[in-house]
């Protein structure tokens, strides 16, 4: 069945420091892929998406590449702020004609002013 | 304000009675959706709903029925509760199931604690 594998947390990083959140994926044909944030104490939030391969899903400088070859979709960041601390989760949809969704087990960051 | 409403917020209980967790959206979405999201397992889907009388089993639907009697409401119960259902639940709607590369987004709700003593 498909599945999503993302890296363990906890990451810490100082702000302004680079972001990389590793996730890999195995599903048969082309899942549409997901990064959703969740902030303390709320739901989850759609953070980006993509739905073919070499698509890149970008939004509030975070982005990530749909990378059919490898079966990853890791998430980056460029210069994280405090306010981007948060758990970020990988999620897959499968092709048409499957309706369910997989997330990750999801990675927790936290920023360091 | 567009949103998914979940009630209760909190909840303690005891193994064994029953139990409605109530999900109400107000975006008129076709797709509904019940999650658990439990510390190493991320989220997992219990059921979803392509539309109203459409409901089907995600991952992980033992000892959980749902209903879909209107589009709005989409309400989990637990018959029997046990103490490996406490857990965060989440609801989550969405315009549409999509499919191909016609996605929609999943809203939220805010989440309901329950604890099963």
């Amino acid at each position: 069945g498909n599945s999503v594998t993302q890296m363990e947390g906890p990451v810490t990083l100082s702000e302004e420091a680079f972001l990389t959140i590793n996730c890999t994926y195995t599903a048969t044909g082309y899942p549409s892929l997901f990064w959703y944030v969740q902030y303390p104490g709320e739901g989850l939030q759609l953070l980006l998406k993509a739905t073919k391969a070499d698509d890149k899903g970008s939004n509030k400088g975070f982005e990530a590449t749909y990378r059919k070859e490898t079966t990853s979709f890791h998430l980056e960041k460029g210069s994280v702020q405090v306010s981007d601390s948060a758990v970020y989760f990988c999620a897959l949809k499968g092709t048409s004609g499957t309706y369910k969704y997989i997330f990750g087990t999801g990675t927790r960051l936290k920023v360091l002013a | 304000e567009a949103q998914v409403t979940q009630n209760p917020r909190y909840l303690i209980t005891v193994t064994g009675k029953k139990l409605t967790v109530t999900c109400s959206q107000n975006m008129n979405h076709e797709y509904m959706s019940w999650y658990r999201q439990d510390p190493g397992l991320g989220l997992r889907q219990i059921y979803y709903s392509m539309n109203v009388e459409v409901t089907d089993k995600g991952d992980v639907p033992e000892g959980y029925k749902v209903s879909r009697k209107e589009k709005r409401n989409f309400p989990l119960i637990l018959e029997s509760p046990s103490p490996n259902q406490t857990s965060l639940y989440f609801c989550a709607s969405s315009l549409s199931a999509g499919g191909g590369t016609l996605i929609y987004e999943q809203y939220f709700g805010p989440g309901t604690r329950l604890t099963v003593t």
